[in-house]
């Protein structure tokens, strides 16, 4: 079972709402990520975190923000979604500097 | 900027047959290589992982090699299952620098039965 948890699994709303996208890991990891993938494409880092009241912007600018109050908690908001937001959000997380455990994903379809 | 990237985009492949895929990366300062499976709506699984001090590493029906020489990687796979199919990311980062991981563009392996 997997220990890195993303909420929802898919996602369809109008242009304009503002949404979150729930990831929560149980590892006691203090680093955690997000990345933008399209279908079959490679991975876009977003977002990253080190630790608690730790948030950094990645390499591909988004418009989405993130928090980090607590080490198992790290969700990824949208103000005011839009068409162009419409992709798969991946969360991972590392523990030392190995690998990352990634989530399932939240597939995002803005209409 | 630094890159990683894949030669190939798709790879078909016999059932029983062995896979190879590779990878070219940029930034010879990464010291620590990972490749990771995607299949179809889920996210990416660590497959295996290699140091820069090595050159080889083998797990259970893969193997990973590292040529730093010309900057390569590939994962082979042995007698490739149905269940292989999936997208194939290498993966590299430098883990002394705050282990921000930059992945490749992906190659998608098929089996043809």
């Amino acid at each position: 079972e997997a220990d890195i948890y993303q909420i929802p699994r898919y996602l369809v709303i109008g242009t304009g709402k503002k949404i979150t996208l729930e990831c929560s890991q149980t590892m006691g990891h203090d680093k955690m990520y997000w990345y933008q993938q399209d279908p079959g494409m490679e991975l876009h880092l977003i977002h990253y975190s080190y630790g608690v009241n730790s948030t950094e912007k990645g390499d591909l600018s988004s418009e989405s923000t993130v928090s980090r109050i607590r080490t198992e908690h790290f969700p990824l908001t949208l103000e005011s979604a839009r068409p162009s937001h419409t992709s798969q959000y991946l969360c991972a997380s590392m523990d030392r500097g190995d690998g990352y455990t990634f989530g399932s994903g939240t597939r995002l379809t803005v209409v | 900027g630094e890159s990683v990237g894949l030669h190939l985009p798709t790879l078909s492949v016999q059932e029983g047959d062995n896979s190879i895929i590779n990878c070219a990366y940029s930034n010879s300062a990464s010291d620590y290589f990972i490749w990771y499976k995607q299949e179809s709506g889920k996210g990416p699984q660590f497959i295996i992982d290699i140091r820069s001090n090595m050159d080889k590493r083998q797990g259970q029906r893969v193997t990973v090699l590292l040529n730093k020489t010309v900057k390569h990687l590939s994962l082979q796979i042995a007698a490739t299952q149905p269940g292989d199919s999936a997208v194939y990311f290498c993966a590299e980062t430098l883990r002394s620098s705050a282990s921000k991981i930059i992945f490749g563009s992906g190659t998608r392996l098929s089996i043809r039965p």
